[in-house]
């Protein structure tokens, strides 16, 4: 079974400060995503990672940054925090080159800037 | 514009009735996927069905490229089955699945 995990949980942070997410995923696949799911939206990619120092941009990239140092992990930073970044972060890994695969989820971190 | 849409945004239905969910979208796609989430929890694949009818327990779907569409027909529903449901396509472009925002589904004893 596929595993992606996800730490912290929950995180609460002020405005203006450093967060990091982080994700780590044990199937070996070459993809990774970070999401952030907010109400009426759906998920929205933020960005993504082909493999261990790659790392592209999603569809709303600004304000985060991400780091893939290993095949295993993907982080997602926020350097100045900000209210707006309040959001359920969802990390993701899977090889879409493959037909029939598909993403596999993390449990999600629920983030407040205050 | 929004290149994927679902409808719709919220279904309450009676346990026991039948649910008919859409998801249109605008854009040229490799894979159609649903994946179900339960309140407060993560999302997990229900159906990889980039064309034609796939069929899981009580669940069916059905995706038709040349209408941009697919639907995800849930029979006899359960209050178990209550959650969001979300469509999302993967496009030519690359592995990222763009996703449309979901249909919140309660079912009700």
């Amino acid at each position: 079974e596929a595993a992606v995990t996800q730490s912290p949980r929950n995180k609460v942070a002020v405005t203006g400060g450093k967060v990091t997410l982080s994700c780590n995923q044990t199937n070996n696949h070459n993809n990774m995503y970070w999401y952030r799911q907010d109400t009426g939206h759906g998920l929205r990619l933020i960005h993504y990672s082909y493999g261990a120092g790659s790392t592209e941009k999603g569809d709303i990239p600004d304000g985060y940054k991400a780091s893939r140092p290993s095949q295993e992990n993907f982080s997602l930073i926020l350097e100045l925090a900000t209210p707006s970044q309040t959001s359920v972060y969802f990390c993701a890994s899977g090889d879409a080159h493959r037909e029939g695969d598909t993403q596999y989820f993390g449990p999600g971190t629920r983030l407040l800037v205050l | 514009g929004q290149q994927v849409q679902q409808s719709p945004t919220s279904l309450v239905l009676q346990e026991g009735e039948n649910a008919e969910l859409q998801c249109n979208f605008s854009t040229s796609l490799n894979s159609m996927q649903w994946f179900y989430q339960r309140p407060g929890g993560s999302l997990i694949s229900v159906f990889y069905n980039p064309s034609g009818t796939k069929q899981s327990g009580r669940l069916t779907s059905t995706t038709v490229i040349k209408e941009r569409r697919s639907s995800l027909h849930i029979s006899s529903s359960q209050i178990t089955d209550s959650g969001t449901y979300l469509c999302a396509i993967l496009n030519n472009a690359g592995a990222k699945l763009t996703f449309g925002g979901g249909t919140r589904l309660t079912v009700r004893p």
